[in-house]
């Protein structure tokens, strides 16, 4: 019962490099999300596809792309890392974006920027 | 004037004890609010949601919600030291069912 998977767990990049998290559901949700989280500010929504084939900008888009690949996997991109996009990031699902149910996080992938 | 807010703590309480947990938020449009339990290092966990004004009892767990005054509480019951932890407070946002999350209030029961 794997529920919401991301990978990787930990990476360190250089400034410039690019990266692709990923994340993967197997509960049939059809909305995910990502979300940054930084000391005392709890998280932050970066991008979230409602369902397959739509993506939108969530509070703090700048610097990041995102892809739905299908209706489990919901990648994102960081083209140019910046040592201000040192972070941890969580991706979500949940059944729709009209659903009652809470948000299901998957386990993190935590990110250094040198 | 942040969406949803949170005291950051510490809020320390000895075990056995009643802990409060509060969180205000200033989007009136707001219809639904989550409490998560987050372990340092971990993944935000669900501990309750509450859609509608008044109290809802899970376990030692009761979240109490005021539209009115625009209010979330999470009471935890008889406080053990395995309740020590960050809580965050969520609203969501009906259209893309988006959260917008407080900074979140630590916990730490002494034993």
């Amino acid at each position: 019962n794997a529920g919401v998977t991301q990978t990787p767990k930990f990476q360190v990049l250089k400034t410039g490099q690019s990266m692709t998290l990923q994340c993967a559901q197997d509960m049939n949700h059809n909305s995910m999300y990502w979300y940054r989280q930084d000391p005392g500010m709890g998280l932050r929504l970066i991008y979230y596809s409602a369902s397959e084939g739509t993506t939108d900008k969530g509070e703090v888009p700048n610097g990041y792309n995102v892809s739905r690949l299908n209706k489990r996997e919901f990648s994102l991109r960081l083209e140019s890392a910046a040592p201000s996009q040192t972070s941890v990031y969580f991706c979500a699902s949940v059944l729709g974006p009209y659903s009652n149910q809470p948000q299901h996080f998957g386990d993190g992938t935590r990110l250094s920027i040198l | 004037q942040k969406e949803v807010e949170q005291n950051s703590g510490p809020l320390s309480v000895p075990e056995g004890a009643i802990a409060s947990l509060n969180c205000t938020y200033s989007d009136r449009v707001s219809q639904s609010f989550f409490w998560y339990r987050q372990y340092s290092g971990k993944s935000p966990e669900l501990i309750m949601s509450i859609y509608s004004n008044g109290d809802k009892e899970d376990g030692r767990f009761t979240a109490q919600l005021n539209k009115a005054s625009q209010y979330v509480s999470l009471l935890i019951r008889d406080s053990q030291p395995s309740d020590s932890a960050t809580y965050l407070c969520a609203s969501r946002r009906e259209y893309g069912n988006k959260l917008v999350f407080g900074a979140g209030t630590i916990l730490r029961v002494k034993s």
